[in-house]
């Protein structure tokens, strides 16, 4: 069956990166984009980019070109979320989430709790 | 680009039906079919419920059902029960790969 499953919650202080990973099982990891999306504390979700685990090709929401980077690393299924310059806004629940296209996601990942705190 | 438009909350009683609205513009919900609902627990993962405005995820109920007019599309719920208490957030295509989700509506069932 088909599962995402996350790294654990990380607490970082302002300024540092986090970086999550989102390994695929059940399915091949290269025929199907994923998605980022995060959700702030009492927020709604809200889309921070995609990559095609096929060839690596990035699109990122604008709100966060320059301090956001999605990789993967195919010979492991796992699909990576880098952010940087945190600040305390960025306390999330981190999730991936895979789409077979159209716009929508069948599969999410469990989650990731970021925090940034001094 | 602001989140699309949804009630904050809505509620009904065991076996009613509620519907869940999510507004958005031209260059978003109006522009195509491609919407989707999903309901979300606290502390779990989203489940998708709607895709492509109306179509139903196999194993998700027939009380679940989704429709779109013109900027706004729809959730609707029929026959409340306890475990459809959650939140429910849409989401729309955007454009250029992008896409954007409503601020997401807290269904209580009294």
């Amino acid at each position: 069956q088909v599962q995402l499953v996350q790294s654990g919650a990380e607490v970082k202080k302002p300024g540092a990166s986090v970086r999550v990973s989102c390994k695929a099982s059940g399915y091949t990891f290269t025929a199907y984009y994923m998605y980022w999306v995060r959700q702030a504390p009492g927020q709604g979700l809200e889309w921070m980019g995609w990559i095609n685990p096929n060839n690596g090709v990035t699109n990122y929401a604008q709100k966060f070109q320059g301090w956001v980077t999605m990789t993967r690393d195919t010979s492991i299924n796992t699909a990576y979320m880098e952010l940087s310059r945190l600040r305390s806004n960025d306390t999330a629940v981190y999730y991936c989430a895979r789409t077979p296209g159209r716009y929508y996601f069948d599969y999410w990942g469990q989650g990731t709790l970021v925090t940034v705190s001094s | 680009q602001s989140a699309l438009t949804q009630p904050a909350s809505v509620s009904g009683s065991p076996g009613q039906s509620i519907t869940i609205s999510c507004t958005g513009t031209d260059n978003d919900v109006g522009r195509s079919n491609f919407v989707s609902w999903y309901q979300h627990h606290p502390g779990k993962a989203p489940k998708l419920m709607i895709y492509e405005g109306a179509k139903r995820p196999s194993g998700v109920s027939n009380r679940f059902s989704g429709s779109k007019s013109g900027n706004t599309a729809s959730l609707t719920i029929s026959g409340l029960q306890a475990e459809d208490e959650a939140d429910y957030y849409c989401c729309s295509y955007a454009g250029l790969t992008n896409v954007i989700f409503g601020g997401g509506t807290k269904l209580t069932v009294l």
